[in-house]
């Protein structure tokens, strides 16, 4: 049973390009989070996706950034007109289940380093 | 908002050394507190997850304490060696259905 894979694992853009992060969760698991590491902070948790659903975007900067979860296919992590503010490690989690009765562990995966020039 | 944080923010000790982490929270209203390791350029590894209703976790040489009332969690390593050099990381999972992860304490342990 592979692990949480995200691609690709460095990912340099120039300003105002768009980056595409890649999150396939672990077999089994229907829940992706994602979570931002900017340097010298800790990790931030930015939105929370079901399959084809977003169910918590309450991390997620209001402009530019976009998450889906397709029926098939990865998950993918969308930023628009990336600015030099953006760098940053780019971590996905995956669970089997999500909500008040289920404490569930999260599997990361190794995480995406964005670098914009 | 829930707070976490983790002192000290860095640690080195000399191997064979017994060490403990530190964790802080401010809102006891948590489902479980989880701790990673980060190694450098690589992804969050989980090392143990306690629930809210339990008081400590083993694997191996790690023991986990968790005392929610007093918003406290202690990550107790044993007999360290250098490959346990990493950044060490908590996390709170509350019930609003929110992580918080702690700034990390960075881990060195001496040959």
């Amino acid at each position: 049973n592979a692990g949480v894979m995200q691609n690709p694992r460095h990912l340099v853009r120039r300003r105002g390009q768009e980056a595409r992060l890649r999150c396939s969760p672990m077999k089994g698991h229907s829940h992706v989070y994602w979570y931002r590491q900017l340097p010298e902070e800790g990790l931030k948790f930015m939105v929370y996706l079901q399959k084809e659903n977003i169910i918590d975007e309450s991390g997620m900067p209001k402009e530019r950034f976009s998450a889906e979860f397709p029926k098939e296919g990865p998950s993918i992590l969308r930023i628009q007109q990336v600015v030099r503010g953006d760098s940053a490690a780019y971590f996905c989690a995956s669970s089997t289940a999500y909500g008040f009765t289920l404490h569930n562990e999260q599997f990361f995966g190794p995480g995406t380093r964005l670098t914009v020039l | 908002k829930q707070e976490v944080t983790q002192i000290p923010a860095a640690l080195s000790v000399p191997e064979g050394e017994n060490l403990v982490l530190n964790c802080s929270f401010t809102d006891s209203a948590i489902y479980n507190l989880q701790w990673f390791r980060q190694d450098p350029g690589k992804g969050l590894t989980s090392l143990l997850l306690i629930q809210s209703s339990q008081r400590e976790q083993t694997s191996g040489r790690l023991n986990a304490s968790l005392d929610k009332s007093s918003g406290r969690s202690t990550l107790y390593i044993a007999a360290s060696q250098p490959g346990d050099s990493a950044t060490y990381l908590c996390a709170v999972y509350d019930t609003g259905n929110q992580f918080y992860f702690g700034t990390g304490t960075s881990l060195t342990v001496i040959p």
